[in-house]
């Protein structure tokens, strides 16, 4: 079946622009969540949503960030006012309620000029 | 969060078996053990998970220390394509299941033919 996907794949913005990412999940998954990579690093969580709520955005560094999963399904993390080091590779997961395993999309390389 | 130890990398030759240790000292009892892998350009990917007792699916081994203060991720087999970063992850039992992950620098794994 059809995995995680994401949109853009490629996003160049010039700094203090906005721009928003998409997230599809698998389809029936409850879950969704939001991390980010910068180059080298290991993934750095962001935010996660449980149904159409967000349960933990504890990881969300600023009021730049924002997600938003209306209807429980598709999600859209938006970056206000972007800088230059919010440049990253941004990945999207989804699960099952259990979670026990996350599948991740390819991501979205935000490169902010 | 609980914090996990591996080495940055480790190298290893195509149709041999590879160990990639992990160390949890400050694992707590309810701490399950996860791995996740990351291709080059790719999503990470689940690899395994276990709690006390060594586990075995069709990616890989996971053979889990007595104190549980460690553990190991066996690929019986390495191929080319197993060349990746190996996150070692705990992750704590929760009622409602889907929580973030926490990801460390990882281990890359390089398999030479």
């Amino acid at each position: 079946g059809a995995g995680v996907s994401q949109t853009p794949s490629n996003k160049v913005t010039e700094k203090g622009k906005y721009v928003e990412l998409r997230c599809d999940p698998i389809s029936g998954h409850t879950a969704l969540y939001w991390y980010r990579q910068s180059l080298g690093q290991g993934p750095e969580f962001l935010i996660y949503f449980q149904g159409t709520g967000a349960a933990d955005d504890s990881g969300l560094p600023n009021d730049r960030f924002f997600a938003v999963r209306p209807e429980g399904s598709v999600s859209t993390l938006k970056i206000q006012r972007t800088e230059r080091g919010d440049s990253a590779v941004y990945l999207c997961a989804s699960s099952s309620q259990q979670g026990y395993e996350q599948y991740f999309g390819p991501g979205t390389r935000l490169t902010v000029t | 969060d609980a914090k996990t130890t591996q080495p940055n990398s480790m190298e290893s030759n195509e149709e041999e078996p590879v160990h990639l240790p992990c160390n949890h000292s400050t694992i707590s009892g309810t701490d399950y053990i996860h791995w996740y892998r990351q291709l080059p350009s790719q999503g990470p990917e689940y690899v395994i998970h276990g709690l006390t007792s060594n586990v075995n699916n069709r990616m890989a081994s996971l053979a889990i220390a007595e104190d549980r203060k460690s553990s190991t991720l066996i690929l019986h087999r390495a191929t080319l394509r197993d060349a990746a970063v190996y996150y070692c992850i705990l992750r704590p039992y929760t009622i409602q299941g889907a929580q973030k992950l926490v990801f460390g620098q990882g281990t890359r794994l390089t398999i030479n033919p």
